[in-house]
């Protein structure tokens, strides 16, 4: 299974702020690389898909990049509906993988 | 918008099958890939497996002797069946619908399985 590596683990940020998440692969996975937003007591929502493809309806402060293996998101202001958790997640090959997370708490 | 939701029992005692059903209202089965992931409380993200809806499936390998995944087109319907469970097995359940197999457009809300005596 492909490995997915992301950091940091958790952030502290306030409304505002610029942010940056990285995700890393064990093997290159080419563009294949989602992100998934998941706010407590709710299901993962689709953010980012082929590492840089705006999912319809998310706002454009989300914005991906990467290939191979190394990836980032980043949200360019943060807001107070963002304080959530983030995954990455291969789709290169199956098993799908998805990173261990990282939670954006209020600063 | 397809919309997603999964019903089943809470509580599974050790040992026993755990059966799940997501129902796709919104849109047809007759589409799509339809997958199965869980994450245990507190914890990450597992995807199980997936079904076309031709009844093509694929599943993960640390889970492959233990999972069944089906699909009823006629009830717009797909299940999981998971057998031999143990407390490991306790996490949230979520199905969800992907037009590549991989990538997970939409999700269900989950359901909260149990596995105790």
């Amino acid at each position: 299974d492909i490995q997915m590596t992301q950091s940091p683990s958790s952030l502290s940020a306030s409304v505002g702020d610029r942010v940056t998440i990285t995700c890393r692969a064990s093997q290159s996975i080419s563009s294949f690389l989602n992100w998934y937003q998941q706010k407590p007591g709710k299901a993962p929502k689709l953010l980012i898909y082929t590492a840089s493809s705006l999912q319809s309806g998310v706002p454009s402060r989300f914005s991906g990049s990467g290939s191979g293996t190394d990836f980032t998101l980043t949200i360019s202001s943060l807001q107070p509906g963002d304080f959530a958790t983030y995954y990455c997640q291969q789709s290169y090959s199956t098993p799908p993988t998805f990173g261990g997370g990282t939670k954006v708490e209020i600063k | 918008q397809v919309q997603l939701q999964e019903s089943g029992p809470g509580l599974v005692k050790p040992s026993e099958t755990l059966s799940l059903t997501c129902t796709v209202s919104g849109g047809s089965i007759s589409s799509s890939y339809w997958s199965w992931i869980r994450q245990p409380p507190g914890k990450g993200l597992e995807w199980i497996g997936y079904i076309y809806y031709s009844g093509r499936t694929n599943y993960n390998p640390s889970l492959k002797s233990r999972v069944t995944i089906s699909v009823d087109t006629s009830k717009n319907q797909f299940s999981l069946k998971l057998s031999s469970v143990t407390a490991a097995d306790t996490a949230v359940y979520y199905c969800a619908t992907s037009i590549t197999g991989t990538t997970l457009h939409y999700w269900g809300q989950g359901t909260l399985v149990t596995v105790s005596s």
